[in-house]
């Protein structure tokens, strides 16, 4: 079985500056896809970036980029230029190729202050 | 452009009671649906998903079930509530085949007193 660990519980930040989220997972799968997803105070989740693991680039989505070492299992989050709107709980997730299932991390609580 | 709304927004119960909590996706056809329990500060675990209607696939057992009566309608549900039962409760919708990102509804807080 698929595990996802985030070794972060909790995170804090000033504005404007990088923050980088940790994330590990543990599986024997070649092709599967990796996500970060966000979910603020309302607790709606977000989807933030997703990766495939068959892809060496890492992936960008504007202020959001992630480290994607795949011999490592490791799958990193880095938020550049950080707003107070980042504030949220970050969840990585899991999904083997083919499946339905999205294995979620235990989450970071991830603060900015002003 | 699609749109995944959930209600309530919030409920209490009490043990012992029924529960149904429902999930409809506008703007797409044949999504894939599911349905994820979250635990106060943790994770999400999926509880059911379903690939088309009358289709359910159950991922943990539990005295909760599932029905998905029309394309774009999926139902969460129990007969006798439990007190373990109180979370938050997240529905989800997927493109059918090969496109794996989830996109969630705005959930369900269920307290079971």
């Amino acid at each position: 079985a698929q595990t996802v660990t985030q070794s972060q519980p909790e995170m804090s930040v000033q504005e404007a500056e990088t923050v980088t989220l940790s994330c590990t997972y543990d599986t024997s799968e070649n092709n599967y896809y990796l996500f970060w997803y966000k979910q603020p105070p309302s607790r709606q989740m977000i989807l933030v970036i997703r990766q495939e693991a068959y892809k060496q680039q890492n992936a960008t989505e504007n202020r959001f980029s992630v480290n994607f070492q795949k011999a490592a299992k490791s799958f990193s989050l880095k938020i550049s230029d950080s707003q107070l709107g980042d504030t949220a709980m970050y969840f990585c997730a899991f999904m083997k190729r083919g499946a339905q299932k999205l294995v979620f991390g235990q989450g970071t609580r991830l603060t900015i202050n002003p | 452009s699609q749109t995944i709304h959930q209600w309530p927004a919030t409920l209490v119960q009490p043990v012992g009671s029924p529960l149904s909590l429902e999930c409809t996706v506008e703007g797409t056809s044949n999504p894939n649906l599911y349905w994820y329990r979250q635990a106060a500060g943790r994770g999400l675990q999926l509880l059911f998903y379903s690939v088309g209607i009358g289709q359910i696939s159950s991922e943990v057992p539990q005295n909760l079930s599932a029905s998905r009566p029309q394309d774009r309608q999926f139902i969460l549900s129990s007969k006798k509530l439990l007190l373990s039962d109180s979370g938050f409760y997240l529905c989800a919708w997927s493109l059918a085949g090969d496109n794996y990102e989830q996109y969630f509804g705005p959930g369900t807080r269920l307290t079971v007193t």
